[in-house]
Order: C-alpha cells, then sequence, then structure tokens
C-alpha cells in the first residue's frame, strides 16, 4: 500500500537558519510527489510538484527513489514561511487521488 | 478566478444526527475531490467524481456516508447518522481534468458531533 511520512510533527527554526521538512515515501512504482502549504487562515494550496523542478518561494525538493524520500528545503528561512506542510503522493498515470502525510509544522522565529 | 467554496464553514451536531456539506468547484473543473481531515493527520480521500461519475469511493463508510454531483458541478457529502469519530474538517477539492496535479482545495466544513 502507498504511504507518505513526514516524521516531524513540529519543526523550529530561527529567521536565516536552513530549513529541512522529510518526507519519505512508499510505493513500488513510479510516483508523483507534491508539497503542499497551508498558512494560517488560509486554504491549503500547492507549493511544489517534483515533475516541474521549480524553486517556489526558495523552496526545492528532489526525488530521490533509492531513498525513497521527497525532502523540503529552503537555504534561509523567513518568518513568512512559517505554516503547516503537507507531502503527498499520487501514483503515476493514477485518478489523481493524493496520498497525504501527516504534515509538519514549521515555526519560523524572529 | 473564484477558488472552490464550502458551506457551512462549522457545523455542531449530536450524534445520530444526520448533516450534509456542499461545494461548488472551480468552473470548468471537471474532477471534484471530498476529504475528510481529522486533527492532528493530513487529508484522507473519500470519494472522486469526474463529472457526475464517481471514480474512487473505496475510503467512503457507505454504510453512513453518502455524495452526489449530480449534473457535474456541485456536490453533497451526506453523513446519517452520525458519529462522534466522524468529528474533523471536511474539504472539498477540483481538478480541471483527473490526474492533473494539482488540486484547489476549498475552506474546509468543521464538524464536530457530540
Amino acid at each position: 500500500a502507498q504511504r507518505v511520512t513526514q516524521p516531524e510533527k513540529l519543526l523550529s527554526v530561527f529567521k536565516g537558519a536552513p530549513v529541512e521538512l522529510k518526507c519519505n515515501y512508499s510505493y513500488s512504482g513510479s510516483p508523483e510527489l507534491f508539497w503542499y502549504v497551508q498558512y494560517s487562515r488560509q486554504r491549503l494550496q500547492l507549493l511544489l510538484r517534483h515533475i516541474s523542478r521549480e524553486s517556489i518561494k526558495g523552496f526545492t525538493a528532489d526525488l530521490n527513489k533509492g531513498e525513497t524520500s521527497f525532502h523540503l528545503k529552503k537555504p534561509f528561512a523567513q518568518e513568512e514561511d512559517s505554516a503547516m506542510y503537507y507531502c503527498a503522493l499520487s501514483r503515476s498515470g493514477n485518478t489523481g487521488k493524493l496520498i497525504f502525510g501527516q504534515g509538519t509544522t514549521l515555526q519560523v522565529k524572529p | 478566478e473564484a477558488g472552490v467554496a464550502q458551506s457551512p464553514r462549522y457545523k455542531i451536531i449530536e450524534k445520530r444526527q444526520s448533516v450534509a456539506f456542499w461545494c461548488n468547484p472551480i468552473s470548468g473543473h471537471a474532477t471534484l475531490y471530498w476529504y475528510q481531515q481529522i486533527l492532528g493527520q493530513g487529508p484522507k480521500l473519500l470519494i472522486q467524481f469526474q463529472n457526475n461519475g464517481v471514480v474512487d469511493d473505496s475510503q467512503l463508510p457507505k454504510d453512513r456516508f453518502s455524495a452526489e454531483r449530480l449534473k457535474g458541478v456541485d456536490s453533497t457529502l451526506k453523513i446519517q447518522p452520525a458519529k462522534l469519530e466522524d468529528s474533523a474538517v471536511y474539504l472539498c477539492a477540483s481538478s480541471l481534468a483527473q490526474g492533473a496535479g494539482e488540486q484547489y482545495f476549498g475552506p474546509g466544513t468543521r464538524l464536530t458531533v457530540t
């Protein structure tokens, strides 16, 4: 069965420090991986997806099939990055159904 | 463009009562999803529609949950009778097409069952 694991419920860093939000998945095929973000009092929204290989708001994520990971990274955290981050998986060629991890709260302190 | 709309935003009911949630997706989006998000967990898909047909309802507790999308636009999710463990946020999302990648989420309905 497909599964997404985010081992940290809370990650607290100071402004300007590097950030890495961990995401591991289990799936035997070729997955599509996403990071969704929910800022305070806002809707859940897409941050980035692995196939686009973009950097959004300074965040990047690389799919490592050998380690079955899709960690989200940013070299210098900003206070406005404070939010709940969800890693999600969709099976390639699938209906689009997303399987979400439990989420990690990122708290960036001034 | 207008986003996904949901109502009500909050609902409190007693166990064994019934409740219904409404969702209006982004105009032109063929695919509609209902997710259940229990506190401290990520969203879990309950049901997916492609136009007015069901694509995936494998995790919908069909003895008490039902959903419809009669004209391929708006959708309603119903719970009857509600249990305490149904307390959650119910999220509606839509996408242009099946497997289209980005899903656009509504604000959610927070249900409390007492």
